[in-house]
């Protein structure tokens, strides 16, 4: 299994909702991203896991919510979003948050989050 | 900091044409260099990648890649373009402290006459 998997693809949320992002691979990665895309632009980090532990934050809103459950799952947990947080959402892992462990860095398709 | 600048926002070239789009990156040492493609509304998808060894990078779906150190640049090359090469490209550098945060260019949109 290559492959970084996100679900849902799209999600619809109301600016009361809470939702969750899940991501999941099965490469044996140990190091997991989440990044947003806005339309028209580049991916943006926001959050890097190493080892199931949180190593950078990117100064993303607290509204956003990341969890590492297992080495094999990353969540992204929603709150009070608001409409410009629309976007793309990637999610990605590597080897390892290391020179060589970016060898195998793999992106997943996304999940287009409208927020209404 | 490093930082990575793809000059053109946009390409149109001609089905069976050569491609070269630019990239160029800004970083101390010896970056980890990346293309990703992407299609509308889909994630990225990795061509090819340098860390180091053969300044000449072959990638997926015919596509290469030359890295000079003394221009700063990582230009990605296919001899002969698809329609379904039709995409946004882009370039990205990863190094310093943070190896795995990748730092992408603003993107090319390719365009693809029959």
């Amino acid at each position: 299994d290559t492959e970084v998997t996100q679900t849902p693809k799209h999600l619809v949320m109301g600016m009361t909702n809470k939702k969750s992002l899940k991501c999941e691979q099965h490469m044996g990665h140990r190091a997991m991203y989440w990044y947003k895309q806005k339309a028209k632009k580049p991916p943006e980090l926001m959050f890097v896991y190493s080892y199931e532990k949180l190593s950078i934050n990117e100064s993303v809103p607290s509204r956003f919510s990341p969890e590492c459950p297992n080495s094999s799952l990353l969540n992204l947990h929603l709150h009070a979003l608001q409409p410009e947080d629309s976007a793309l959402y990637l999610c990605a892992s590597s080897q390892a948050f290391s020179p060589r462990g970016i060898y195998g860095y793999t992106f997943g398709s996304g999940t287009r989050l409208t927020v209404v | 900091a490093q930082s990575v600048t793809q000059p053109d926002i946009h390409i149109t070239v001609s089905e069976g044409a050569s491609l070269e789009l630019r990239c160029n990156y800004s970083y101390g040492a010896t970056p980890y260099l990346f293309w990703y493609v992407q299609s509308p509304g889909q994630g990225l998808q990795l061509l090819l990648k340098y860390f180091s060894g053969d300044t000449l990078v072959q990638g997926i779906k015919g596509f290469e890649a030359e890295f000079k150190r003394s221009q700063s640049s990582f230009n990605l090359r296919k001899p002969s373009v698809h329609w379904s090469d039709a995409a946004e490209y882009f370039c990205a550098v990863a190094g310093g402290t943070s190896y795995g945060k990748l730092t992408f260019g603003q993107g090319t949109i390719l365009t693809v006459h029959p």
